[in-house]
């Protein structure tokens, strides 16, 4: 099984911030990496996938990035209703997720 | 508008069964894989199971092989998971999902609480 590491668990941020999230595979997914984005009590939203691909809808503030085994998420310009848990996916081989990323206020 | 409206789920005791199921519009349903993943509470999702568009191949996770079953109904449009010999573990929320590169697509999600 690829195992998928997220850092940090929690991140403490202010609106208008950059931010950056991490993911690692445990082994070579190629570009077969998917972001989410899930909001208490809803299902979670696709935001990337092909590591850099924008899902239909999402805001240019949202970009991904990497390949192989270290992948990233950037926020630029964080709103408040961005403020949700984060979740990257490999699909390379079966499908794993990470244990997420909590983005709150600071 | 793609939309997967599930409905099932509820509160069973140990060793009982359930069954969810899944509707789905706006997509074509007879072309498409689908999925089911599930999410206990504070954890990340898990996928469950998935079958191919036309139901010739299903996969399934250690963790429900062998008591759960996946299939599809092109003719309803509608995507099921029966659930057997239900344990504590198996307590989530379990969504249907359109497989695509992830999961571009998710139902409202259904929880099943499995306790005595």
């Amino acid at each position: 099984e690829i195992v998928m590491t997220q850092s940090p668990a929690t991140l403490s941020v202010s609106p208008g911030d950059r931010v950056t999230l991490s993911c690692r595979a445990s082994q070579s997914v190629n570009t077969k990496l998917a972001w989410y984005q899930q909001k208490p009590g809803q299902a979670p939203r696709l935001l990337i996938q092909s590591a850099s691909t924008r899902a239909t809808g999402v805001p240019v503030r949202f970009s991904g990035s990497g390949s192989g085994t270290e992948f990233t998420l950037t926020i630029s310009g964080l709103q408040s209703e961005d403020l949700a848990v984060y979740y990257c996916q490999q699909y390379n081989h079966w499908k794993t997720f990470g244990q997420g990323t909590k983005v709150e206020i600071k | 508008e793609v939309q997967l409206m599930q409905s099932g789920g509820g509160l069973v005791q140990p060793g009982e069964s359930l069954r969810l199921s899944c509707v789905a519009s706006g997509f074509t349903f007879r072309k498409s894989w689908m999925s089911w993943v599930r999410q206990a509470p504070g954890k990340e999702p898990e996928w469950v199971a998935n079958i191919k568009e036309d139901g010739s191949e299903k996969y399934y996770a250690d963790s429900v092989k062998g008591r759960f079953t996946i299939s599809k109904d092109n003719a309803k449009n509608s995507l099921y998971l029966e659930m057997n010999r239900l344990r504590g573990e198996d307590s989530a929320v379990y969504y249907c999902a359109k497989d695509g590169d992830g999961y571009p697509y998710w139902g409202q999600g259904t929880l099943v609480t499995v306790s005595s």
